[in-house]
């Protein structure tokens, strides 16, 4: 029982390039999401799920898609990398909407 | 913009003492949780307070709120050094979704 599962752990990106952060959890949950660390910001929320093939915007969504074709599966995209979006990548799931998140381990991603 | 602020922002004690960290927020509840984040981890959730709950214990922690000064307050008793962390509140209102606030940066010196 993993848990939650975020890959990769650590990627530097050029200006520009693309890619894609996969969370993969092997809870059953429902709800998923995705939030981005910076030092003395806190947690902000890019985008959630609330279900298989839902997603919906959270408070800092430019620059990011996500897609939720598997349950287990929740995906952050970013088309064209910008030095803005150098953070720290968590995604997080809940069973219901009402309880306590689960959290993967991070994504550290640099862009230069 | 975050719902939750945490205060003090960082916070730094020696071993066996008491931290207490406090949490304000500006829109009702469903319900309040803290997680604690050690350096270069994901969060884990420690508590879960419901709106119409007032205290709540789990080992050496102790919750309250209170809802009518919109604030929460965590307290570590008998600190330790494993006790370093940041730690975070997050408000759940009516659309559910977690809102996580700045953090407190707890040090427990040994």
């Amino acid at each position: 029982n993993a848990g939650v599962t975020q890959t990769p752990k650590f990627r530097v990106l050029k200006t520009g390039q693309s890619m894609t952060l996969l969370c993969a959890q092997d809870m059953n949950h429902e709800y998923m999401y995705w939030y981005r660390q910076d030092p003395g910001m806190g947690l902000r929320l890019i985008h959630y799920s609330v279900g298989e093939g839902t997603t919906a915007k959270g408070e800092v969504p430019d620059g990011y898609n996500v897609s939720r074709l598997k349950k287990q599966n929740f995906l952050l995209g970013l088309e064209s990398a910008a030095p803005s979006q150098t953070s720290v990548y968590f995604c997080a799931t809940r069973p219901t909407a009402a309880t306590e998140a689960f959290f993967g381990q991070g994504t550290r991603l640099t862009v230069v | 913009s975050q719902q939750g602020e945490e205060d003090p922002q960082a916070l730094s004690i020696q071993e066996g003492e008491n931290a207490t960290m406090n949490c304000s927020y500006k829109t009702s509840i469903n319900n309040l949780q803290w997680y604690r984040q050690n350096s270069g981890r994901g969060l884990v959730h420690l508590i879960l307070i419901r709106s119409n709950e007032r205290e709540k214990h789990s080992g050496r922690l102790r919750v309250t709120l209170d809802t009518s000064k919109k604030s929460s307050s965590l307290l570590i008793t008998a600190s330790r050094a494993a006790d370093t962390a940041s730690y975070f509140c997050a408000t759940v209102g009516g659309s559910y979704i977690p809102t996580f606030g700045r953090g407190t940066s707890l040090i427990v010196h040994p």
